[in-house]
């Protein structure tokens, strides 16, 4: 159980394109999502954390209308990259937990590998 | 907001050795700290993670010390094996839900 997929696992789009990456809970209700994005060798940095039905919440630093976040049902966030260049190529992760109001372990999806050509 | 700090960023062990990873944090509401194991490419895998109202556990191979007190908490592999390389990130979580990882430790295991 729990298990977070992502889609698609990676993709070569041309600068100014804009590119939609889908983070699907497949066997649990995610309140809340959270995206990840991981530059080469570095750690995953928190971009936004995601609630049904409500705003995403940006980290500092992160602009919200280049990082377009919708998580419009309990299965489902996405992640649009508006106009991207090439240094938002990275390495994008979404998570997921069930219950609202408490902690519980992250679930990861497996990660999409955006190049920007 | 939380600030995890991790160290060292690389570590070469012998096969057999044991590995010790550190971090601290800056938020004392923090109250749950996962380590994951990341291999190139991949999702980060939770390996072992420890909450505030214990001091330490432990699962076979690998085990999690947490001091409140300093807010420091490590990771300890014993007897590692070259399967163990990877990269190994500490995090921590408040009682917002946020996830903050540390800078990550890239393991190697030397058979």
């Amino acid at each position: 159980g729990a298990v977070v997929s992502q889609h698609p696992s990676w993709v070569i789009c041309k600068s100014g394109t804009s590119v939609k990456i889908e983070c699907r809970s497949l066997d649990f209700q995610a309140t809340t999502m959270f995206w990840y994005r991981q530059f080469p060798k570095q750690s995953l940095m928190l971009m936004a954390t995601s609630n049904e039905g409500s705003k995403a919440t940006y980290e500092q630093g992160v602009e919200k209308d280049k990082f377009l976040i919708n998580h419009a049902s309990l299965t489902l966030s996405t992640l649009t990259v508006t106009s991207a260049h090439p240094e938002d190529s990275s390495f994008y992760i979404c998570s997921a937990n069930g219950l609202a109001g408490t902690y519980n372990e992250q679930f990861f999806g497996p990660g999409t590998r955006l190049t920007v050509l | 907001g939380e600030n995890v700090e991790q160290h060292p960023s690389t570590l070469s062990v012998q096969e057999g050795d044991s590995a010790v990873i550190k971090c601290t944090y800056s938020d004392s509401a923090s109250n749950y700290f996962p380590w994951y194991k990341q291999e190139l490419g991949k999702r980060p895998q939770l390996i072992i993670d420890i909450r505030s109202n214990v001091g330490e556990k432990k699962d076979q191979r690998i085990a999690v010390t947490l001091n409140k007190t300093a807010k420091h908490f490590s990771l300890h592999i014993t007897e590692t094996q070259p399967e163990d390389s990877a990269v190994y990130f500490c995090a921590a979580v408040n009682q917002g839900g946020k996830l903050i990882f540390g800078q990550g430790t890239e393991l190697s295991v030397k058979p």
